[in-house]
């Protein structure tokens, strides 16, 4: 099956730093890349999708100027916590999807990155 | 895409097949049944998906109601390696969408 990796697997920063996650499709060219964030004891919540060189389309309540995406290839995309804070501690995790004939958009996930932000 | 429900919670004891249920009663005539597992603190593992037959791959088997209104997610033999939550999804398959989840059925599988 198809990987997909991210980087790092944890964090941990002070308040105010900023954050860059990395998710990366190993053996396949993801021209759509997701970005989930889950709380402890809650599900997956989809925060922005990513098409390769095209700006990211974000949830209601995500705010863009806070959580910035870059798909800048068909292999990575990239989330940065600005200026993070407490409440942005969370497991953030990635999907990506490509498109063609034998792939039919399925999506695989990253291992997720835990981010605790003291 | 179709709503789906879930038990919130089941357990299965080591070595016996585990069986989740998934009701699915408005799902469209070209929706797919998807499962994934959620092991804690990973990301979520694709399981299975199918359309109307009975499909069977290496880790699960799925079984779908004639009416496609509800489904049952089968692991043969649970080890302790199974306890996850478990999620059903449906969506149309090639649909250039997210995946949507609920909040699954967290299923612990106990020696």
């Amino acid at each position: 099956g198809a990987v997909v990796s991210q980087h790092p697997s944890w964090v941990i920063c002070k308040s105010g730093t900023s954050v860059k996650i990395e998710c990366r499709s190993l053996d396949f060219q993801a021209t759509t890349m997701f970005w989930y964030r889950q709380f402890p004891k809650q599900s997956l919540m989809l925060m922005a999708t990513s098409n390769e060189g095209s700006k990211a389309t974000y949830e209601q309540g995500v705010e863009k100027d806070k959580f910035l995406i870059n798909h800048a290839s068909l292999t990575l995309s990239t989330l940065t916590v600005t200026s993070a804070h407490p409440e942005d501690s969370s497991f953030y995790i990635c999907s990506a999807s490509s498109r063609g004939s034998g792939s039919l958009n399925e999506q695989f996930f990253g291992p997720g990155t835990r981010l605790t932000v003291l | 895409d179709a709503k789906t429900t879930q038990p919130t919670s089941m357990d299965c004891a080591e070595g016996r097949a585990a069986n989740l249920p998934c009701n699915h009663s408005t799902i469209s005539g070209n929706e797919y049944v998807y499962w994934y597992r959620q092991i804690h603190s990973q990301g979520p593992q694709y399981i299975i998906h199918g359309l109307k037959n009975n499909e069977t791959n290496e880790m699960a088997s799925l079984i779908i109601t004639e009416d496609r209104k509800s489904s049952t997610l089968i692991l043969p033999h649970a080890t302790l390696r199974d306890t996850a939550v478990y999620y059903c999804i449906v969506r149309v398959r090639g649909s250039q969408g997210n995946l949507i989840f609920g909040k699954g059925t967290k299923l612990s599988v106990k020696p």
